[in-house]
């Protein structure tokens, strides 16, 4: 089955600079990587996501970069504020449109002002 | 975006004792909803994924007749905890999914005294 890795497991940035959080899966199949962003006592929110017929994707300062050959994807987030702390997952879906994701063990953000 | 409901949002109550929580989507209609569990610091574990009208397919290790799943409608699928012991003590999250994408509650958390 799938198996997600991310990384690193905690980062913290100064505001105003990028940060940058890696995944890697082992599902060559895989065909959908959500990013989920999660504060304390909520459920994850959707913040982009990006297929595998698509390198790269941009909203705003939110950009995912995905490599199919080495079978890993980034998150990258630019000018970040204070408001973007939070733990962030990312996600596989094992392939053939399949919805059941497997999780990262998600990267806990911390932006200092 | 889609919106996910969840109720109640925080739940406490006595070992042996049963526990209901909806999960709804309020503005689409979910074909396939998901229940996820998380512990403290931890990633989301995908407990059971359940289509309207069928039964809840469980992952592994999930006990079917412990955690039960109905999914009587388009928008309303329902998370029964029966003889509820403190080890189940848990933030309980649903998903649900129109599409790609999958539009996660906010979440439960439940307390077994």
């Amino acid at each position: 089955g799938e198996n997600v890795e991310q990384h690193p497991s905690t980062l913290s940035v100064q505001e105003g600079d990028s940060a940058v959080i890696k995944c890697t899966y082992s599902d060559s199949a895989s065909n959908y990587f959500p990013w989920y962003k999660q504060e304390l006592g909520k459920g994850p929110q959707l913040i982009i996501d990006i297929r595998s017929n698509v390198g790269e994707k941009k909203d705003q300062r939110i950009a995912v970069t995905l490599n199919k050959t080495a079978k890993h994807f980034s998150l990258h987030i630019t000018e970040t504020q204070p408001e973007d702390s939070a733990v962030y997952f990312c996600a596989a879906n094992g392939g053939n449109y399949g919805q059941n994701f497997v999780f990262g063990p998600g990267t806990r953000l911390s932006v200092l002002p | 975006g889609a919106v996910v409901s969840q109720h109640p949002s925080w739940v406490i109550c006595k070992s042996g004792t049963s526990v209901k929580i909806e999960c709804r989507s309020l503005d689409f209609q979910a074909t396939t909803m998901f229940w996820y569990r998380q512990f403290p610091k931890q990633s989301l574990m995908l407990m059971a994924t359940s289509n309207e009208g069928s039964k809840a397919t469980y992952e592994q290790g999930v006990e079917k007749d412990k955690f039960l799943i109905n999914h009587a409608s388009l928008t309303l699928s329902t998370l029964t905890v029966t003889s509820a012991h403190p080890e189940d003590s848990s933030f309980y999250i649903c998903s649900a999914t129109d599409n790609y994408e999958q539009y996660f509650g906010p979440g439960t958390r439940l307390t077994v005294t």
